[in-house]
């Protein structure tokens, strides 16, 4: 049964980088069937996509946030990793990962359960 | 963008209601359109995709219908574990958009 899991501090200071890293289990991050990507969502509110890399390391981000968001993939750990510089207060969300299909349209088929990250001083 | 309008945003109905969510796209998204379920504190679940496929494992009392930009989502007899938001989402462009969320409560 293939697992994912987020991991990273849960409070992070006003103008600094948020990064979460996901361990992927019970599945290979190398499958060509899938990319590999974060979403999250703000206390009470509705979703919000932040991008998607490839195993290759191919990546599409949300425009509202590109110039903030770097996502990045380790094939030998299993693992892909969300950094996000500049955070606000209005950065402060419950974090996802996921796997996205390549085909069919393109769903988010697994789910990590989120982890909260806040931004405050 | 494309944006994803839900609606209604929350509704109140009891146990055996037949239920419709509909979400409406800014633009044609052919049936690039997936339907999740969140419940509190936990992530979404996909249900549907593709408009009308019926992901694995969920209940036959949920059901997808549209394309274009009009889509619906169905629970035939709503059920008490039904109790949750539902969003819908796009992915006919490579910049995803969800809808708002439509919570369902009971009655």
């Amino acid at each position: 049964q293939l697992q994912l899991q987020e991991s990273g501090p849960g409070l992070v200071k006003p103008s600094e980088t948020l990064s979460l890293t996901c361990t992927v289990s019970g599945g290979s991050i190398s499958s060509s069937s899938y990319y590999w990507g974060w979403i999250r969502q703000p206390p009470g509110k509705g979703l919000e996509w932040i991008g998607i890399i490839y195993y290759s390391g191919s990546t599409y981000y949300n425009s509202s946030l590109k110039s903030r968001v770097t996502i990045s993939v380790d094939t030998s750990k299993n693992q892909f990793s969300l950094k996000l510089s500049s955070v606000t207060a209005a950065d402060t969300a419950v974090y996802y990962c996921a796997r996205r299909l390549t085909i069919s349209t393109y769903y988010f088929d697994y789910w990590g359960q989120g982890t909260l990250v806040t931004v405050s001083s | 963008d494309i944006q994803m309008t839900q609606s209604p945003s929350s509704l109140s109905a009891s146990v055996g209601d037949r239920v419709t969510i509909t979400c409406r796209a800014s633009q044609s998204i052919s049936s690039y359109l997936n339907w999740y379920q969140q419940k509190p504190g936990k992530a979404p679940k996909l249900l549907i995709y593709a408009a009308s496929s019926l992901q694995s494992g969920v209940p036959s009392r949920f059901s997808g219908s549209g394309s274009g930009t009009d889509f619906t989502l169905t629970i035939s007899s709503l059920q008490p574990e039904d109790f949750a938001t539902y969003y819908c989402q796009q992915t006919y462009t490579t910049l995803l958009t969800f809808g708002g969320g439509t919570k369902v409560e009971i009655k």
